[in-house]
C-alpha cells in the first residue's frame, strides 16, 4: 500500500481479554518493527522482522505478547490476558531492508498506530 | 543499558531558531536520527546523521559528534506548524537484517506568534 495502515485506530478492552492489532506494511518492505508508545514518550522497541523471521523480540514486557508475520508482508501484535498496564499506542513501522551502505538512512516509516485502552 | 537524553520540552517565538540536544549511552552506534511528531500523528522522519558533522535540510539541520556521544537538531525560522514533539533515535543495528532504533523520550517544542 501506499503507507503503513493499522488496525484497529482504537480499541478498548476489559482486563484479562486478549486483543490482537494489525499491521499492513508498505508493500515493498521488508522489514517492520513494533513499537509501543506511551502518552508524552518516545516510542519503545518491542519486536521486528525481517521478512517473516523475528530476529529480534527483546522488547517484548512478557510472554503475554506474542507478533507474527508469517507470509512476511502483514504483521499481528497479539497481547493475552490484557492488564491496565498495556494500555498504550502500539505503533508499527516498517522499512527497505538494510543495504549495506552507511549512507542508508534507515529511515522507519510508521503508522498512524492503535491505541489500546484496558479498563 | 540504552539510554538517551533530551530536554523535555523548548518554547520559543516565530522566526526564532531552537537547538535540542541529544547526548546518547548505547550498547551499539550506527547513527542518530531525527523524527517529528505532531499531537494525535506518527513520528516521521527528519534527518539521519552517520558520520561526524552537520546534515542540512531546509530549516532543519542535525549535528553528530560521535567521540563525545552528542548530536543535536537546529530548528531555524520557526513557524507555528513546527510546534511537535522531536524525538533523537539511535541505530543501535545495522545492516540487512534490520534498522532498529532505539528513540528518546522526546522534546516538545512550542511556537508562540
Amino acid at each position: 500500500g501506499a503507507g503503513v495502515s493499522q488496525s484497529p485506530r482504537y480499541k478498548v478492552t476489559k482486563r484479562g481479554q486478549d486483543v490482537t492489532l494489525r499491521c499492513d506494511p508498505i508493500s515493498s518492505h521488508a522489514t517492520l518493527y513494533w513499537y509501543q508508545q506511551a502518552l508524552g514518550q518516545g516510542p519503545e522497541f518491542l519486536t521486528y522482522f525481517n521478512y517473516e523471521a523475528q530476529p529480534d523480540k527483546s522488547g517484548l514486557p512478557s510472554d503475554r505478547f506474542s507478533a507474527e508475520r508469517p507470509e512476511g508482508s502483514i504483521s499481528t501484535l497479539t497481547i493475552q490476558r490484557t492488564e491496565q498496564r498495556d494500555s498504550a499506542m502500539y505503533r508499527c513501522a516498517s522499512s527497505p531492508a538494510g543495504s549495506g551502505r552507511p549512507s542508508n538512512t534507515g529511515e522507519l516509516f510508521f503508522g498512524e498506530g492503535s491505541r489500546l485502552t484496558v479498563l | 543499558g540504552q539510554s538517551l537524553e533530551q530536554p523535555s520540552e523548548v518554547t520559543a517565538v516565530e522566526g526564532a531558531i531552537v537547538q535540542i540536544n541529544c547526548t546518547y549511552q548505547t550498547s551499539g552506534f550506527y547513527g542518530l536520527s531525527w523524527y517529528q511528531q505532531h499531537d494525535g500523528g506518527a513520528p516521521t522522519f527528519l534527518s539521519y546523521n552517520a558520520l561526524d558533522g552537520l546534515e542540512e535540510t531546509g530549516r532543519f539541520s542535525s549535528f553528530l559528534s560521535r567521540s563525545d556521544s552528542y548530536g543535536y537538531l537546529l530548528l531555524q525560522e520557526l513557524q507555528m506548524k513546527d510546534s511537535a514533539s522531536y524525538f533523537c533515535a539511535v541505530r543501535d543495528m545495522w545492516g540487512a537484517a534490520g534498522n532498529k532504533l532505539t528513540f528518546g523520550g522526546g522534546t516538545r517544542v512550542l511556537v508562540k506568534p
